[in-house]
């Protein structure tokens, strides 16, 4: 199945630090989202970009899918941006789609 | 327009005993597919439904069961609980060839 490798694993940054996180994947997609788990656990949807580039306020991203990675770029980062960053990417199957997530990226903003 | 949304927010249980929760898709979405996340780690995949049938199933044993009903609303079913089956326990929706909308989870703990 679809390997997804995310880095850096861990990131602790000054709050208004610019960041970029990263997603290998190691095989065509046809989905790829960026997701932010809150302290609650809520999964909260960023991106979906399967390919190309998107910005939505300090976030932007963007998937090269023939080079197989993405980057998630945070700019002058705030403290309520803390939390894990997800990457999952889906492929079809049968048919079908499931979204395969990698380990996540900690990401720890201080004041 | 309701996102998705799950029950019971929290459950704690004994081992041995069996467990359903549920979880109702964002308005228009037709796929529900259950995701168990532990600690620390991302999210693992096990099982998705379309049109009241299981189409993809991930790494998880026959404890773990599921049912969709014509409203698209589903359950997760998980019998015969090991202390490992603690976990947050994830409801996603979606429909063909776009993005996945992720419930707020129920956390499981088995003791």
């Amino acid at each position: 199945g679809i390997q997804v490798e995310q880095s850096p694993p861990d990131l602790i940054l000054q709050e208004g630090a610019n960041s970029t996180l990263r997603c290998n994947f190691s095989d065509s997609v046809n989905n790829l989202q960026w997701f932010h788990q809150n302290p609650w656990g809520q999964l909260i949807n960023l991106f979906y970009i399967p390919s190309g580039t998107k910005q939505n306020g300090r976030l932007s991203a963007t998937t090269v899918a023939t080079e197989r990675y993405s980057l998630l770029y945070i700019s002058s980062s705030q403290t309520t941006d803390s939390g894990v960053y997800f990457c999952a990417v889906g492929g079809f199957s049968g048919g079908y789609n499931k979204l395969i997530f990698g380990a996540g990226t900690r990401l720890a903003v201080h004041p | 327009d309701a996102g998705v949304t799950q029950s019971p927010t929290h459950l704690i249980k004994t081992r041995g005993q069996q467990v359903t929760l549920r979880c109702s898709p964002k308005s228009g979405h037709d796929t529900v597919s259950w995701y168990q996340q532990a600690l620390g780690q991302g999210p693992q995949f096990i099982f998705q439904y379309y049109e009241e049938e299981e189409r993809q199933r991930g790494n998880f044993p026959d404890r773990f069961s599921g049912h969709q009903f014509p409203n698209y609303s589903s359950e997760l079913n998980v019998n015969a609980l090991l202390l490992g089956d603690s976990a947050l326990y994830l409801c996603a929706s979606s429909l063909k060839r776009s993005g996945y909308t992720f419930g707020s989870g129920t956390r499981l703990t088995v003791v």
